[in-house]
């Protein structure tokens, strides 16, 4: 079975400055999905960025990228130029193509509570 | 663009009622989920449904039933509450063809439930 480790229950960071968020996974399938999550007070769950595992790019969308090293099963966020909008829980989440088992669904890590401070 | 709709936002329920939480896209989404989240975890899938009238278990399902007689609508019931049942509760849905497996799940914005 497949696991999603977040070790960084909380993270801290100054406004306008960079912050890496880190998540390791445990598969021994060759192609997946991985995606993080962010998870503001109102309790929605909002698709930050996504990384085929196929593909050897890292994943960009505007000041979010991620480091995905696929022999390491790592996969970092890194959150440029803070805002404090960007306060919330970060989940890390694991997609696998196996549609002979769970269809699709995703397995979460335990998410890092990021900070913003002014 | 309603995406998936779920009530109550709120329940507070008595140990042993039941109730059904409600979830509903509009996607034409063929795989359903719901999943609970409990304090400082991330979510647990609960129930999952490839499409009408097929369910299956996921991580968590005991206390838990589902049905899924529409591509709609997927609701998830308890029966017997419990206080172990305390959580907040999120339906998602997302396409089942492989070639849109890089297509995110649309999540609903969740039922804080608190069994007393």
């Amino acid at each position: 079975a497949q696991t999603v480790t977040q070790s960084q229950p909380e993270m801290s960071v100054q406004e306008a400055e960079t912050v890496t968020l880190s998540c390791t996974y445990d598969t021994s399938e060759s192609d997946y999905y991985l995606f993080w999550y962010k998870q503001p007070p109102s309790r929605q769950m909002i698709l930050v960025i996504r990384q085929e595992a196929y593909k050897q790019q890292n994943a960009t969308e505007n000041r979010f990228s991620v480091n995905f090293q696929k022999a390491a099963k790592s996969f970092s966020l890194k959150i440029s130029d803070s805002q404090l909008g960007d306060a919330a829980m970060y989940f890390c989440a694991y997609r696998s193509l196996n549609y002979g088992g769970s269809q699709g669904n995703l397995i979460f890590g335990k998410g890092t509570k990021l900070s913003v401070k002014p | 663009n309603a995406g998936v709709t779920q009530t109550p936002k709120f329940r507070i329920l008595k140990i042993g009622q039941s109730m059904t939480l409600q979830c509903t896209q509009d996607m034409n989404h063929n795989y359903m989920y719901w999943y609970r989240q409990d304090p400082g975890m991330g979510l647990k899938l609960i129930y999952y449904s490839v499409g009408a009238g097929i369910t299956d278990k996921g991580e968590v399902p005991n206390g838990y039933n589902v049905s899924r007689s529409t591509t709609e609508d997927f609701p998830l019931r308890l029966e017997l509450a419990a206080p172990s049942q305390t959580s907040v509760y999120f339906c998602a849905s997302s396409y089942s063809e492989r070639a849109r497996s890089n297509q995110p799940q649309h999540f609903g914005d969740g039922t804080r439930l608190s069994i007393l």
